[in-house]
């Protein structure tokens, strides 16, 4: 069993629909979480963070997380073509140590209008 | 605003060839990193630095050196290619904690 689960998808929906993606995880020492958005033939961009338990928001995106069941999402409110992307969850048990860093594999979404 | 630049961005190489992958940064900083993304497999690292002139092991260090001789540079080479180092490399950089700055990838092709 891999440390990180995410369903690679691919996932289409329509402009204005309510997204959610999600990541499960095996680690119960894991406490910082993670977002990246990656355009096609791009690098990945940091998109959200969070600590431990609860949401975090930032415009029309919302990351959630739930320790207890070793679970969070992502949801995306009002999706635009825009976001077509993989969205790919990573997470690590210390604050910043990028080299611990456990990546999902990334879920592709395609918005359209 | 650059910020993480690879070169080259294509390159097609035949099993036994040598080659460099360059990354330069224009941020500052402390941390950079070297991945390899595939198909099935996700972002993998394969070495990283915490400063100029260090260089550490990642999870799939096999088959490739790196080395840091200025701050703003990082540079991954493979002594000789094999097919299964087909991949695209990402160049990464980071302060010493938090957010990981990616370039636009790096598609290598070992025939």
């Amino acid at each position: 069993q891999k440390e990180v689960e995410q369903d690679p998808g691919p996932l289409s929906v329509p402009e204005g629909a309510i997204v959610s993606l999600n990541c499960t995880y095996s680690n119960s020492a894991f406490q910082y979480f993670m977002w990246y958005r990656q355009y096609s033939r791009k690098g990945p961009e940091l998109l959200m963070y969070t600590y431990s338990s609860g949401n975090k928001e930032d415009g029309r995106f919302t990351a959630q997380v739930d320790k207890s069941s070793k679970y969070i999402s992502l949801f995306i409110r009002d999706s635009q073509p825009s976001d077509s992307a993989t969205y790919l969850c990573a997470m690590s048990e210390n604050a910043g140590n990028n080299r611990k860093l456990i990546w999902g594999l990334g879920t592709s979404l395609a918005v359209n209008p | 605003n650059a910020g993480v630049t690879q070169t080259p961005k294509f390159r097609v190489l035949k099993t036994g060839q040598s080659m460099t992958l360059l990354c330069a940064q224009d941020m500052n900083h402390e941390y950079m990193y070297w991945y390899r993304q595939d198909p099935g497999m996700g972002l993998r690292l394969i070495h990283y630095s915490v400063g100029e002139g260090t260089t550490a092991k990642g999870e799939v260090p096999d088959g490739y050196n790196v080395s840091r001789l200025k701050k703003q540079n990082f540079l991954l080479g493979l002594e000789s290619a094999a097919p299964s180092q087909t991949s695209v490399y990402f160049c990464a950089s980071s302060m010493t904690a938090g957010e990981l700055f990616f370039g636009e990838g790096s598609r290598l092709t070992v025939l």
